[in-house]
This record gives structure tokens, sequence and C-alpha cells, in this order.
């Protein structure tokens, strides 16, 4: 079974621009949950969806969104990128209906740079 | 709210040494614990979990024990190898809703000398 796939591994960006990521979760998965990671902040939670919908959202600004398609797939999407926003973006995959609660597989991450 | 305190990092050991990891959890409820594991350049693995107390969660020679009394869920390992070396992150469920999201710790880096 494919494991969580997210494009691209890395990108870099200038100030003020936007910026989008893209994840393909595990085939049957529902759930699509995204966290950023930095090296000040740790692993902090931004948000989930579940058949398309938004369940969950932490704690950051209205600039982060996302969204999630038919089949799953999920994009998040930064607009006017300041430099804090350089960090490891990590997308995660979960039934969202059953199984252990909480229990997430992980995509490899991508790497945005703010310049 | 809820929260994870790990122990601060690097824990430096040599091969085949005893290894702990420290982890405390503040929670409301009874939340499903785990342990992730994160190599260099990579995401993030799932390591082991325990859903209730009392539960031993295990795998790769790696163990951790759902502690309720103690809010701990601390992992050990017997013989620990240069394979090891990552960065280890505990973690726990939070639940809103029909929702979970993960809340972690900080952190630790292991580095395992030959």
């Amino acid at each position: 079974k494919a494991g969580v796939t997210q494009t691209p591994r890395y990108l870099i960006k200038t100030r003020g621009q936007q910026v989008t990521l893209s994840c393909s979760p595990i085939s049957g998965h529902r759930s699509v949950s995204w966290y950023q990671q930095t090296p000040g902040q740790g692993l902090q939670f931004l948000f989930e969806y579940f058949s398309e919908t938004q369940r969950n959202k932490g704690n950051f600004p209205g600039r982060f969104s996302g969204r999630q398609f038919s089949n799953s797939r999920s994009e998040m999407n930064v607009s006017t990128l300041e430099l804090g926003d350089s960090a490891l973006y990590l997308c995660a995959s979960s039934s969202g209906t059953s199984g252990i609660s909480g229990e997430l597989f992980f995509g490899e991450g991508s790497r945005l740079t703010v310049l | 709210g809820n929260s994870v305190t790990q122990m601060e990092g690097p824990v430096t050991l040599s091969e085949e040494a005893f290894l702990t990891i420290n982890c405390t959890y503040t929670a409301t409820g009874y939340p499903s614990l785990f342990w992730y594991v994160q190599y260099p350049g990579e995401g993030l693995q799932l390591l082991l979990k325990a859903t209730k107390a009392d539960d031993k969660g295990s795998n790769k020679g790696f163990e951790a024990t759902y502690r309720k009394e103690t809010t701990s869920f601390h992992l050990e390992k017997g013989s620990v190898q240069v394979s090891d070396s990552a960065v280890h992150f505990c973690a726990l469920s939070d639940r809103e809703d029909s929702s979970y999201k993960l809340i972690f710790g900080s952190g630790t880096r292991l580095l395992v000398r030959p």
C-alpha cells in the first residue's frame, strides 16, 4: 500500500508570495491533517479535513487555509508569506472513523523556505 | 489544555547502552499515547502506541507503558543501535467532537555512537 505522498518536497518563495502544498493520503483514508514543524515551536496542528469538510482547526492566522477533494487528496495554501512561515509542513492521513484514536500516518513533508 | 512534556536532548549513548526518554502528559480524559520517530530529512513514523492505562506498546525493541497514576509514557530500550539515532517525539491524541489531533512534545534527539 502506497504511503502518504506530499509534493513538492522542497520549495523556496519570497515574502509576500503565496504557496500551495499537496498531499495524497493512503488509499482508503478519508481524514487528512496538516502540521507545521519549526525548530522554535516544534510540531503544531494546522487543520484536519474529513470528507471534504474541515473538522478541526489549530491556532494559525487566516493566511493558512486548506481544502480536501472528493478523492481525499488535500491541499494547503499559505498566502502573503512571512519569513516565519519557513518550516517543514507535514501531512498525515488516517481512516478518520475507526481504528486507534489519533493514530496518524505521515508523509515526508514539504520544506518551505521563505526569503 | 492538554500538553506533553519530554526530556531535553540530546541524549548521547554508546551502542548497546540502555535508553530511557522521559515523557509526561497533562490531559482530561484518557487519551491514546504515542511515540513517533523522525530520521534526518524524513517525516514522522509511528514507533509504538498505547490506548489505555497499563497498556504496553512495543516495537523494534522499544517499549513504553501507559501509566495513569504518574501520567507518564517513558520510552525504553535495553540495547540501542547506531540506527536508532533520530529525534523521538511523545504525543497524545486530543479529541474534539469526532476529530482527533496529536499534541506533541518538543522531541528528544538521540545520538548513538558505535
